[in-house]
């Protein structure tokens, strides 16, 4: 079954504690994204990479960081969260061919709560 | 000004009713567009892209202005599996996906 997966799905931490949210597709999509979603702000794009060792930053990167060694996975890394990081965040691909017909594909959301 | 904007409702419609969404985009170089669904606390799921002639999907109808910039969605027959939030999504950019997200307009359809 096609999927985008993450984990965990839900993790509650303290502030400065570094910590990594995983996302792994099986699709063998190029593109890969994290966003994340806060109320009355939508969903914005943290960063993305277009296919491994290629990453860009997305509308709001500021205390995030990622990595894509494989094209598999796309692993973002809080390395000091604070609590403006509580938010539901969501890893995407899709092929990466910008038509109007690719499709993005979500994983199931990550809660992350920041004390 | 938002990239994209949409009413954030709730419209709330008995079953069998007729909704529709709109939405508006504030960059002229827009490539593509679509709708997506989201149900409560779960990922967006594409619901259907948007072309420029129009295009229908069972109860489902997306409409394209570009001179306006404006899209909408059409919901027929509702049902009450149709209750959602549903987002208007541009891409921006050509050679690769650069999506921007309206914040969702939410639908509440009651038997």
């Amino acid at each position: 079954e096609a999927q985008v997966t993450q984990n965990p799905r839900y993790l509650i931490t303290v502030t400065g504690k570094k910590l990594t949210v995983t996302c792994s597709q099986n699709m063998n999509h190029e593109y890969m994204s994290w966003y994340r979603q806060d109320p009355g702000l939508g969903l914005r794009q943290i960063y993305y990479s277009m296919n491994v060792e290629v990453t860009d930053k997305g509308d709001v990167p500021e205390g995030y960081k990622v990595s894509r060694k494989e094209k598999r996975n796309f692993p973002l890394i809080l390395e000091s969260p604070s609590p403006n990081q509580t938010s539901l965040y969501f890893c995407a691909s899709n092929s990466g061919q910008g038509s109007s017909t690719d499709t993005q594909y979500f994983g199931p959301g990550t809660r992350l709560t920041v004390l | 000004r938002k990239e994209v904007e949409q009413d954030p409702g709730p419209f709330n419609v008995p079953e069998g009713a007729t909704v529709a969404f709109n939405c508006t985009y504030s960059n002229s170089a827009s490539q593509s567009f679509f709708w997506y669904r989201q149900d409560c606390r779960k990922e967006p799921k594409l619901l259907m892209s948007v072309y420029s002639s129009g295009n229908e999907d069972g109860r489902f109808t997306a409409q394209l202005n570009r001179a306006s910039q404006y899209i909408s969605l059409l919901i027929r027959d509702s049902k009450l599996s149709d209750s959602a939030t549903y987002l208007c999504v541009v891409n921006k950019n050509t050679g690769f996906q650069k999506l921007v997200f309206g914040t969702g307009t939410r639908l509440l359809v009651s038997p």
